[in-house]
């Protein structure tokens, strides 16, 4: 079976700080793509970046990045320079199964950003 | 581009009664997903669409939950009778054919209660 697990129920940070947040997973599969979404209040889902599981190199996305470790099934995200935008619930995902797979998520993390 | 609509945005009923949710994905997406999100809890995949067809409805519950999507677009999810668990956020989403690894285009969901 697949999962995914978060295990900091809610994170806070001061603003222009940087903070981490956890995600471990469990699959079989070797083709498999991970991702961290943020929901805010409006609820929709936004997807802040994506990796490959068979990219060494750990994805970046402006102030976002994440520390793949493949061998230890963690995919943790960096928010560095945090700002109050930031402030919302952050779900980790696993999409297995190719092209035709689907997307599973942990149970979140809610990040709030102090001024 | 336009991004995935969903309506209603709220929906209040008494348990045992139907309701209906509506989606229309991104043009051009072939697969449209339903997700279940129970409050604090991360998105529960209910089913994938890829154009007319079921790709998985493993976790939908069939006794009370059904969806069609017509023509390979719109899709409508239906519950009948709701029971109180039922109460939660349901997300649409949609990807192009092998968008599915390249992350999801979530819409901003539909808040059901059930009293």
């Amino acid at each position: 079976a697949q999962t995914v697990t978060q295990s900091q129920p809610e994170m806070s940070v001061q603003e222009a700080e940087t903070v981490t947040l956890s995600c471990t997973y469990d699959t079989s599969e070797s083709d498999y793509y991970l991702f961290w979404y943020k929901q805010p209040p409006s609820r929709q889902m936004i997807l802040v970046i994506r990796q490959e599981a068979y990219k060494q190199q750990n994805a970046t996305e402006n102030r976002f990045s994440v520390n793949f470790q493949k061998a230890a099934k963690s995919f943790s995200l960096k928010i560095s320079d945090s700002q109050l935008g930031d402030a919302a619930m952050y779900f980790c995902g696993l999409n297995y199964g190719g092209s035709q797979g689907n997307l599973i998520f942990g149970k979140g993390t809610k990040l709030s950003v102090k001024p | 581009e336009a991004g995935v609509a969903q309506s209603p945005r709220y929906k209040i009923i008494e348990k045992r009664q139907s309701v209906a949710f509506w989606c229309n994905p991104i043009s051009g997406h072939a697969t449209l997903y339903w997700y279940q999100q129970i409050l604090g809890q991360g998105p529960k995949l209910l089913i994938q669409f890829q154009n007319n067809g079921v790709v998985d409805d493993s976790q939908l519950p069939k006794d009370r939950f059904s969806a069609e999507r017509l023509k390979g677009v719109d899709s409508t999810l239906k519950i009948q009778p709701a029971k109180l668990e039922d109460s939660a956020v349901y997300l649409c989403a949609s990807s192009p054919i092998t968008g599915s690894l390249y992350g999801y285009t979530f819409g901003s969901g539909t808040r059901l209660t059930v009293v």
